[in-house]
């Protein structure tokens, strides 16, 4: 079954940091577009990261310089991972997988929710 | 950047009527735009992809139309399932944008 399960989310205090994590399955995330979006509580959608097959990497510029998405092949697993952390990333954080042909966002995780509070 | 302005924000309707939702480009996508559907507390859920064409498993009274910087999603024959909130989403170039979202509420 092809399937993203993220986990990592939590209780963090403002500038704390924190590493997400996006366990793929039924497909290889090398060979895919992998990103990181996130919804705020009672918000829409932000687009926050992507890493390419090639391993580039773009941000959104909310989180340029803070944020970090990486991949680990041999765990099949994409990261993101947040730094100097503010209330204003707190959301829920999804995983989802860029199909390589329809250039849309067809494979979702649950997502995994990220409360940045003191 | 690419701005998405998404269109009504809201919008109540009953069982059966076909409701129509609009999105605009601040400048041309051609024809890269997706449409999901989300509900309370789950993922998204990928409708409709390259402005046009219906992801597999999605009902056919999902259709959407356009290009360049003028897109619609429409739903014929609501169901009580369609209940929830839309939004495109703009693949154009990075950064991703989505539109604000539409809440379809029942009437």
């Amino acid at each position: 079954e092809v399937q993203l399960v993220e986990s990592g989310g939590g209780l963090i205090q403002p500038g704390g940091s924190l590493r997400l994590s996006c366990a793929a399955s039924g497909f290889t995330v090398s060979s895919n577009y992998m990103n990181w979006v996130r919804q705020a509580p009672g918000k829409g959608l932000e687009w926050v990261s992507i890493i390419y097959r090639d391993g580039t990497t773009y941000y959104a510029d909310s989180v340029k310089g803070r944020f970090t998405i990486s991949r680990d092949n041999s765990q099949n697993t994409v990261f993101l991972q947040m730094n100097s952390l503010r209330a204003e990333d707190t959301a829920v954080y999804y995983c989802a997988r860029r199909h390589s042909s329809r250039n849309a966002f067809d494979i979702w995780g649950r997502g995994t929710m990220v409360t940045v509070s003191s | 950047d690419i701005q998405m302005t998404q269109s009504p924000s809201s919008l109540s309707a009953s069982v059966g009527d076909s409701v129509t939702i609009t999105c605009r480009a601040s400048q041309t996508i051609n024809t890269y735009l997706n449409w999901y559907q989300q509900k309370p507390g789950k993922a998204p859920i990928l409708l409709i992809y390259a402005a046009s064409s219906l992801q597999s498993g999605v009902p056919s009274r999902f259709s959407g139309s356009g290009s360049g910087t003028s897109f619609t999603l429409t739903i014929r024959s609501l169901q009580p399932e369609d209940f929830a909130t839309y939004y495109c989403l703009e693949s154009y170039s990075i950064p991703y944008t989505f539109g604000q979202g539409t809440r379809l509420e029942i009437k």
